[in-house]
């Protein structure tokens, strides 16, 4: 069945250091692909998304490109800040398109 | 900007008794979902919803469970007779069409005691 490896955190890094949080997938097809955030003690918000191969997604300083041939789509931001630590899931869209899989999550704590 | 809400944010309840969670998805959204996060673990597809019919659901997803939409705003789950192991927190999505993005409610933590 579809399935995505996140690496594991925590991830710790220094304010201003360069992020890349790596995601690989198996899926039917070409799903739509995702990138989830979870602050502390809120819920899931969309981060970016990509719907087809070499699309790059972006928001707030974030990137990921959908990599059809490495079934990949790493998280990487240049310059991280103290309020992106956060649980960062990459999620590609089932192959039936009803459901997001979610990987396990990746615990970012960045340091001023 | 609109949002998916959900209540409550806390639900504590004894074993063997029935809960519903609540959930309003975004408004012109028809497409929705439930999801589960067992603490300190992945979040879990439960079902998908749209017509007034489930579109699919997992295997967690067994008798115990169901889903309506009652009126034209509100969606519930509803767990018939809890167990300890259905201590989670559910989030509500919803989306305008298949294959959008889904977005998330802020979750519902239920605690079976």
């Amino acid at each position: 069945g579809d399935s995505v490896t996140q690496m594991e955190g925590p991830v710790t890094l220094s304010e201003e250091a360069f992020l890349t949080i790596n995601c690989t997938y198996t899926a039917t097809g070409y799903p739509s692909l995702f990138w989830y955030v979870q602050y502390p003690g809120e819920g899931l918000q969309l981060l970016l998304k990509a719907t087809k191969a070499d699309d790059k997604g972006s928001n707030k300083g974030f990137e990921a490109t959908y990599r059809k041939e490495t079934t990949s789509f790493h998280l990487e931001k240049g310059s991280v800040q103290v309020s992106d630590s956060a649980v960062y899931f990459c999620a590609p869209l089932s192959g039936g398109y009803n459901k997001l899989i979610f990987g396990a999550g990746t615990r970012l704590a960045v340091h001023p | 900007e609109p949002e998916v809400t959900q209540t409550p944010s806390h639900q504590v309840t004894q074993m063997g008794q029935e809960v519903i969670l609540r959930c309003v998805p975004i408004s012109n959204h028809l497409y929705f979902y439930w999801y589960r996060q067992i603490l300190g673990q992945k979040v879990e597809f439960l079902v998908s919803f749209y017509n007034n019919e489930i579109s699919e659901k997992s295997e967690i997803f067994d008798d115990q469970f169901s889903v309506e939409r009652p009126d034209g705003s509100n969606f519930t789950l509803k767990i018939r007779s809890t167990k300890l192991e259905d201590s989670a927190m559910y989030f509500c999505a919803s989306s305008e069409a298949p294959g959008d993005e889904q977005y998330f409610g802020p979750g519902t933590r239920l605690t079976v005691t």
